[in-house]
């Protein structure tokens, strides 16, 4: 089944010390996207890719950075983590072909932990 | 800045019962979505409703929309116990290809 798939599903990582978390997609989707999600919150956009075009949002931070090597797999780097930064991280993938209409489909989510 | 803002929420309902959370949002839109998220899982689209349609049916789901009001509602009908979630609405935000912003959600609890 195509699907959107995010590695590791828990990570544990110290303060300070960087991170990298990983999605992969099979839907052959153009548009992959970032989301962080803390406890009983919306899901906040980080970024996004639309092929290989990087999206920052404006109140990203620095601390926060994406690769997209290829259509697959885009990953999420955490420079310095910080306890602020321990949330559940979000893939999601989308079509791309109706920019206004796009559902967008999601991976389960990497639950980080910043000790 | 927050788009979605919806309500109640939390509500606690016994299976059987009907289940509607609301929506409200801010600036013209061309359509909503609403998502579904089992706890500590990522979400699931469930319906898209375009700003020409008042109302969209799918399956026990029921989605309203008033651009007037800025405002939509998701009714479940016949609710059960493995509908316990938190449901999200998300509108397109912003001039970034394809962004959704989504609203701080409902959590629906479901009593067997």
């Amino acid at each position: 089944d195509a699907m959107v798939i995010q590695n590791p599903r828990y990570q544990v990582t110290q303060f300070g010390k960087p991170v990298t978390l990983s999605c992969s997609q099979t839907l052959n989707h153009n548009v992959m996207y970032w989301y962080q999600q803390k406890s009983s919150q919306a899901p906040k956009l980080l970024f996004h890719y639309y092929d290989k075009d990087f999206n920052n949002e404006a109140d990203t931070p620095d601390n926060f950075q994406s690769r997209r090597p290829n259509t697959s797999f885009c990953f999420l780097d955490i420079r310095s983590p910080g306890l602020g930064d321990a949330a559940m991280y979000l893939c999601a993938t989308s079509a791309g072909r109706r920019p206004l209409e796009n559902e967008q489909f999601f991976g389960p989510g990497t639950r980080l932990t910043v000790l | 800045s927050q788009q979605g803002e919806e309500d109640p929420q939390a509500l606690s309902i016994q299976e059987g019962e009907n289940a509607t959370m609301n929506c409200s949002y801010k600036t013209s839109i061309n359509n909503l979505q609403w998502y579904r998220q089992n706890s500590g899982r990522g979400l699931v689209h469930l319906i898209l409703i375009r700003s020409n349609e008042r109302e969209k049916h799918s399956g026990r789901l029921r989605v309203t929309l008033d651009t007037s009001k800025k405002s939509s509602s998701l009714l479940i009908t016949a609710s059960r116990a493995a509908d316990t979630a938190s449901y999200f609405c998300a509108t397109p935000g912003g001039t970034s290809y394809g962004k959704l912003t989504f609203g701080q959600g409902t959590i629906l609890t479901v009593h067997p």
